[in-house]
This record gives C-alpha cells, sequence and structure tokens, in this order.
C-alpha cells in the first residue's frame, strides 16, 4: 500500500531560525496537502499541491511539490513561537479518496 | 458554524466492552472520514466514505467497524476494546478528492 514517510520526526530550533520538514510517497500522488496541528488540538488544513514542480508561498511559509509528484517540502523562514506544532503531508493517490498521512514533524522553538 | 462535531471527549472503557463514536457534519460533505493518531505514528486512516451508502477499508480496520448513517454522520464502533485500541480518534469530512479535510475535536479513548 502507499506509504508516505516524513522526516525529521522532531526539530528543536531557536526563535527566528529556519525550518525545513520533508516528505516522501512510495507513489506517485495526484495531491498532497499540508496540514499543522497544535499541541492537543486537531490537524487544521494549510494548503494543497496539485501540479508537478508546484511552489506556494503563505508569509513565511513555502511549499513545494517534488517534478515527479512523490516528494514535498515545508519551508519556514525565521520561524516564531506561534509555530509551534507537528506538520503533516497527506497525499492522495490518482481517482482515490483515500488521504495518506505522513508521520508528522514534531516543531518545538527555543526562546 | 459547528463544523464537524464528534462525541464524546473522552472515554474510558475496560476490555470486551463495546462502545460507539458519533460523528456529524453540518457542511453537506460527501466524503467522510475515520482517523487514529498514536505518538510517533502520524494519523493512520482506519475507514472512510466517498459517499452516502458506501465504505471502505483504510490502513487499520481490524476491530472496527463503521456505518454511514446519512450524508451529515459516520459513525465508529469498537465491537470488543482491546488496549491496542487506546488511541485519540479523529473524525474528518471533505467535500471530495481535491479538497481539504475538516477535523473534529477529537476523542480520547482509554483501553484498560
Amino acid at each position: 500500500g502507499q506509504q508516505v514517510m516524513q522526516i525529521p520526526q522532531y526539530q528543536h530550533v531557536q526563535e527566528g531560525e529556519d525550518f525545513t520538514t520533508y516528505c516522501n510517497s512510495s507513489t506517485t500522488l495526484s495531491n498532497i496537502q499540508w496540514y499543522k496541528q497544535r499541541p492537543g488540538g486537531h490537524p487544521v488544513f494549510l494548503i494543497q499541491l496539485v501540479k508537478s514542480g508546484e511552489v506556494k508561498k503563505q508569509k513565511r511559509l513555502t511549499f513545494q511539490f517534488g517534478e515527479a509528484k512523490k516528494n514535498s517540502s515545508l519551508h519556514i523562514t525565521a520561524t516564531q513561537t506561534t509555530d509551534v506544532g507537528t506538520y503533516f503531508c497527506a497525499g492522495r493517490n490518482f481517482g482515490n479518496e483515500k488521504l495518506t498521512f505522513g508521520t508528522g514533524t514534531r516543531l518545538t522553538i527555543i526562546p | 458554524n459547528a463544523g464537524v462535531t464528534q462525541t464524546p471527549k473522552f472515554q474510558v472503557l475496560k476490555t470486551g466492552q463495546s462502545m460507539t463514536l458519533q460523528c456529524a457534519q453540518d457542511m453537506n460533505h460527501n466524503s467522510m472520514y475515520w482517523y487514529r493518531q498514536d505518538p510517533g505514528m502520524g494519523l493512520r486512516l482506519i475507514y472512510y466514505s466517498a459517499s452516502e451508502g458506501t465504505t471502505d477499508k483504510g490502513e487499520v480496520p481490524n476491530g472496527y467497524n463503521v456505518s454511514r448513517l446519512n450524508k451529515r454522520e459516520f459513525s465508529l464502533r469498537l465491537e470488543s476494546a482491546a488496549p491496542s485500541q487506546t488511541s485519540v480518534y479523529f473524525c474528518a469530512s471533505s467535500a471530495g478528492s481535491n479538497s481539504p479535510l475538516h477535523f473534529g475535536n477529537g476523542t480520547r479513548l482509554t483501553v484498560t
């Protein structure tokens, strides 16, 4: 079955440093989504990427979808304490409603 | 706007007991999902329903059953709870395969 791996599992950064999490799928994806889960909360949708090589930005967050549509990354510039949480990627195969989540990267910020 | 509502928020069961987790959405979404979340393992799909009247297995369906009662409601049943089912359970809904998931607040289940 489809597998979606994420690295790293944990990341501790000083406030103001950059942060990147990487997502790799065992199969080609039709689209990939990114979610953020605050401690004690539920996952909240951030963005969806559909096209090969697509890059999208949301303020300090930059999302990329690989050319082969099998990998993706999320980069945060100049982290702030509000960025704390776990970031998940989630991928769909073509013609399938199933959304498979990656294992997540837990980001903690050292003030 | 309620979005996705899950009940109960917390539950403690003894091994062998049964229970049903309830989920309802008011966004007129076609697709609904049940995930479980365990430390270090992310969110794993238990069952999903692409439309009213259909259900399909996800990655970890053993020990669970689901019912898509109508377009709004999607319930998850544990017939004979086991300690391995101790987890946080999330229900989610989506308008379709190109749409984001909207999650409920989760149910924290402990099986002793």
